[in-house]
């Protein structure tokens, strides 16, 4: 069974730094590309981040660059969101995704 | 970055009856390689997205054949034969054809 198990969510205060990390199973890791996309409370879904399967090549969206960082370790399955100078605009479900299948998502909220 | 636009966004329909969402980027999403790629997703109330449809028109596996997809180019269409209770929720559009991969808003299907 495919599963993607994201942690490390949770209440941070503006400035502060945060690492989410997906642990998956159920299909070859090593072989996807894997993306963070996050929502919003109420609100649409926003792609944040990618790392590719192969060399590692890493994307990101505008609103988060030169913030947040990911990165994957292919000998434990797990992908990692590094999030740095947090912002309120950053409170979100955060999810981990190849697309094909999704996680059921860590919150972080970003609050004083 | 390519803007999705989906219509409409709120879409109520009676049960049995048939539905159709549309969604328009703003550049063709024809991959160099041929591909268009171009997906639907769904996110019932409370749960993480689940990927429905991919590539315009080739559906993931266990969904009902009664959602079908179609378009080319710039213009997509998600079609549900025949609307069930469980088919409420938000359909999402996505292309993946151009860096960064873009989401539609979301169109709300409701039961009339």
């Amino acid at each position: 069974e495919v599963q993607l198990l994201e942690s490390g969510g949770g209440l941070v205060q503006p400035g502060g730094s945060l690492r989410l990390s997906c642990a998956a199973s159920g299909f070859t890791f090593s072989t996807y590309a894997m993306s963070w996309v996050r929502q919003a409370p109420g609100k649409g879904l926003e792609w944040v981040s990618a790392i590719s399967a192969s060399d590692g090549t890493t994307y990101y969206a505008d609103s988060v660059k030169g913030r947040f960082t990911i990165s994957r370790d292919n000998s434990k399955n797990t992908l990692y969101l590094q999030m740095n100078s947090l912002r309120a605009e950053d409170t979100a479900v955060y999810y981990c995704a190849p697309f094909d299948f999704w996680g059921q998502g860590t919150l972080v909220t970003v609050s004083s | 970055d390519v803007v999705m636009t989906q219509s409409p966004l709120s879409l109520p329909v009676t049960l049995g009856q048939p539905a159709s969402i549309s969604c328009r980027s703003s550049q063709s999403l024809v991959h160099s390689d041929g591909n268009t790629y171009f997906n639907w997703f769904h996110q019932r109330p409370g749960q993480s997205p689940r990927r429905l449809i991919y590539k315009v028109s080739n559906r993931d596996s266990g969904v009902p054949d009664r959602f079908s997809g179609s378009g080319s180019g710039t213009d997509f269409t998600l079609k549900i034969s025949r609307v069930e209770a469980e088919d409420v929720g938000v359909y999402y559009c996505m292309q993946g054809t151009q860096w960064p991969p873009t989401f539609g808003q979301g169109t709300k299907l409701e039961i009339k």
